[in-house]
């Protein structure tokens, strides 16, 4: 059953704490995607990987890092110098330039 | 800045009726366009993509692509309570580059 699994699905982060997301598919998909959203707001790019140990940042990469050390994993750590990481994290997949297909998301709250 | 512009709504449609979304969008080097759903709470899901001028047609959905226009649209025909959600237009960096730059959304609320 091929798709895109995240992890967790809830996840709280104390003032001054990094914590990592979790993306993994088996769908053979090269290029790997992080998205942010915020409440009413649409996607906003943070990194994203066309092939295994090379990542770009996107629109809004302060504050975040990413590893792409294997083709089916790409996760996200969320650093300490994130002043407002409060949001819906979403990962997704490519085949190339085609079309993204998305993880059920990972929302993350700070205490 | 690549810009993708969608009237945030809530747009209200009785059941039955066809439900029309629009977009726009800047970049006139962009060469795919795709239309997702999301409910709340919930991810983004596919509902249609098109590359050419003209239009697409699965389903219930029709996709309309003008790129002289720069403008894309969805129609939903026969609309179902179940088609209530927020939808999300999507366009890429053109020539190959795998980047989406997402428009913010409308919310489509179907009424009984």
């Amino acid at each position: 059953d091929g798709g895109i699994t995240q992890s967790p699905k809830y996840l709280f982060r104390k003032e001054g704490q990094n914590v990592t997301l979790s993306c993994e598919q088996n769908l053979n998909h090269d290029a790997m995607y992080w998205y942010r959203q915020d409440p009413g707001q649409g996607l906003r790019l943070i990194y994203y990987s066309q092939i295994v140990n090379d990542f770009q940042k996107g629109d809004i990469a302060e504050g975040y890092s990413v590893s792409r050390e294997k083709k089916e994993s790409f996760p996200l750590t969320v650093t300490s110098a994130q002043k407002n990481p409060t949001a819906f994290y979403l990962c997704a997949s490519s085949i190339g330039a085609g079309t993204q297909y998305f993880g059920p998301g990972t929302r993350l709250t700070v205490l | 800045q690549k810009e993708v512009e969608q009237n945030s709504g809530p747009l209200s449609v009785p059941e039955g009726a066809i439900a029309s979304l629009n977009c726009t969008y800047s970049d006139r080097g962009s060469q795919s366009f795709f239309w997702y759903r999301q409910y709340s709470g919930k991810s983004p899901e596919l509902i249609m993509s098109i590359y050419s001028n003209g239009d697409k047609e699965d389903g219930r959905f029709t996709a309309q692509l003008n790129k002289a226009s720069q403008y894309v649209s969805l129609l939903i025909r026969d609309s179902q309570p179940s088609d209530s959600a927020t939808y999300l237009c999507a366009v890429d960096s053109g020539f190959g580059n795998e980047k989406l730059t997402f428009g913010t959304g409308t919310r489509l609320t179907i009424i009984p």
